[in-house]
């Protein structure tokens, strides 16, 4: 079956290091997302990519790189800039292109970060 | 900008009862509307969707009506049951294919 894998689903960063989240997909979508989820909030938007080799940065950017040299994989690095990185990190991807504002988000099930 | 405002939560409700979450919109040109339900734990699931003006999105007893002139797509069902118990979002996609979420409302179902 087709979908999103984000792994691991528990992650554990000490401070000062940095932390890579992985999200792969087989929906043959051309668009990737991720969010950051904080207890009790919405979604923040971190960075997005509509191609291969090309991104954009979110509403919260900072502290965050992405890289997307493969269609199905769209990784996620948290770095040591990033003060408060405990949080819930969830990738998501959709079709891409004019005319099909119709297609929603498909989800991975999700990342904790934990800094301990 | 477009955006979309949800009632906030947490709603508790008891089995059986009748739900609404309200959810408004702004957005310019002419969006397509969406809720995702997350359980605990979990990503985010399409629970239904509406794409252009009355239409009516229905799946799992859920349903919501994408209703222009009120800018709304509030969600109901007419039967709770503990299995719903879940946090439930209204999402906005806009013709740029941008997705606009509302903050999420809590949903707790009690025997």
């Amino acid at each position: 079956d087709g979908g999103i894998t984000q792994s691991p689903k528990y992650l554990f960063r000490k401070e000062g290091q940095n932390v890579t989240l992985s999200c792969e997909q087989n929906l043959n979508h051309d668009a990737m997302y991720w969010y950051r989820q904080d207890p009790g909030q919405g979604l923040r938007l971190i960075y997005y990519s509509q191609i291969v080799n090309d991104f954009q940065k979110g509403d919260i950017a900072e502290g965050y790189s992405v890289s997307r040299e493969k269609k199905e994989s769209f990784p996620l690095t948290v770095t040591s800039a990033q003060k408060n990185p405990t949080a819930f990190y969830l990738c998501a991807s959709s079709i891409s292109g004019t005319g099909i504002s119709s297609y929603g988000y498909t989800f991975g099930s999700g990342t904790r970060l934990t800094v301990v | 900008g477009d955006s979309v405002t949800q009632m906030e939560g947490p709603v508790t409700l008891s089995e059986e009862a009748f739900l609404t979450i309200n959810c408004t919109y702004t957005a310019t040109g002419y969006p397509s509307l969406f809720w995702y339900v997350q359980y605990p734990g979990e990503g985010l699931q399409l629970l239904l969707k509406a794409t252009k003006a009355d239409d009516k999105g229905s799946n799992k007893g859920f349903e919501a009506t994408y209703r222009k002139e009120t800018t709304s797509f509030h969600l109901e069902k007419g039967s709770v049951q503990v299995s719903d118990s879940a946090v439930y979002f209204c999402a906005l996609k806009d013709t740029g294919n941008q997705f606009y979420f509302g903050t999420g409302t809590s949903l707790t179902v009690i025997p």
